[in-house]
């Protein structure tokens, strides 16, 4: 399976300043997925990122808020903009190495906003 | 709309003993099913799938789970708890685009 390196691992962030969050696979993938657990919750999945396309967005998410880059088919990007505490969550990255092989994540970003 | 749901939010079980997870799924087709396993501070690890071929599956760490089309079930299931263990169980319903989360269930073992 695809190995995944997700950093920063962890950051303590200013409300009204914004986080860019890294996600490098080790192999190329042609979907890579974004998620988000909120404190004592379960993933939510915000957007899938395509390469060379606009990444789609779950209800409840916007572009604005959380613009995603995939520059490439090993590399994407989700930017936590404008952060408030309501954003102090998990986020993790996930890969869809093969079809029936089970999708894997990196190992998180925890985020806090003060 | 495919749905997961989780029956038990915390299970507690004694070193040794049998565990059980229970979980439903909710799909117009039959869906792809998993368990992921999160220990404290350390990102999800895939314990089993299930992809419509064998109806047991068996996973790593001794864990396994029955499909159950009938009861539209995926309970998760291990002989014997071990200390490490400990951890929240996620039990996923998903395709080829889009997983759907259960809310997890928190395993303790207690010595």
């Amino acid at each position: 399976s695809a190995v995944i390196s997700q950093k920063p691992s962890r950051d303590i962030c200013q409300r009204g300043t914004s986080l860019t969050i890294q996600c490098q696979v080790d192999s190329q993938v042609t979907m890579m997925f974004w998620y988000r657990q909120q404190p004592g919750q379960s993933l939510t999945l915000i957007a899938t990122a395509n390469q060379g396309s606009e990444a789609t967005y779950e209800s409840g998410f916007v572009i604005d808020k959380f613009p995603i880059s995939r520059p490439n088919l090993t590399f994407s990007t989700l930017t936590v903009s404008n952060m408030s505490p309501e954003d102090s969550s998990i986020y993790l990255c996930s890969v869809l190495w093969r079809a029936g092989d089970g999708y894997t994540f990196g190992s998180g970003t925890r985020l806090t906003v003060v | 709309a495919q749905s997961v749901t989780q029956l038990d939010s915390h299970v507690s079980v004694s070193e040794g003993t049998p565990v059980l997870l229970r979980c439903n799924y909710s799909s117009s087709y039959s869906p792809s099913l998993f368990w992921y396993v999160q220990h404290p501070n350390k990102g999800l690890q895939l314990l089993l799938k299930y992809t419509s071929a064998a109806t047991l599956v068996k996973g790593i760490n001794g864990f396994e789970a029955e499909f159950k089309k009938s009861e539209t079930s995926f309970h998760l299931t291990k002989p014997s708890a071990h200390m490490s263990d400990a951890a929240e169980y996620f039990c996923v319903s998903g395709g080829y685009n889009k997983l759907i989360f259960g809310a997890g269930t928190r395993l303790a073992v207690h010595p």
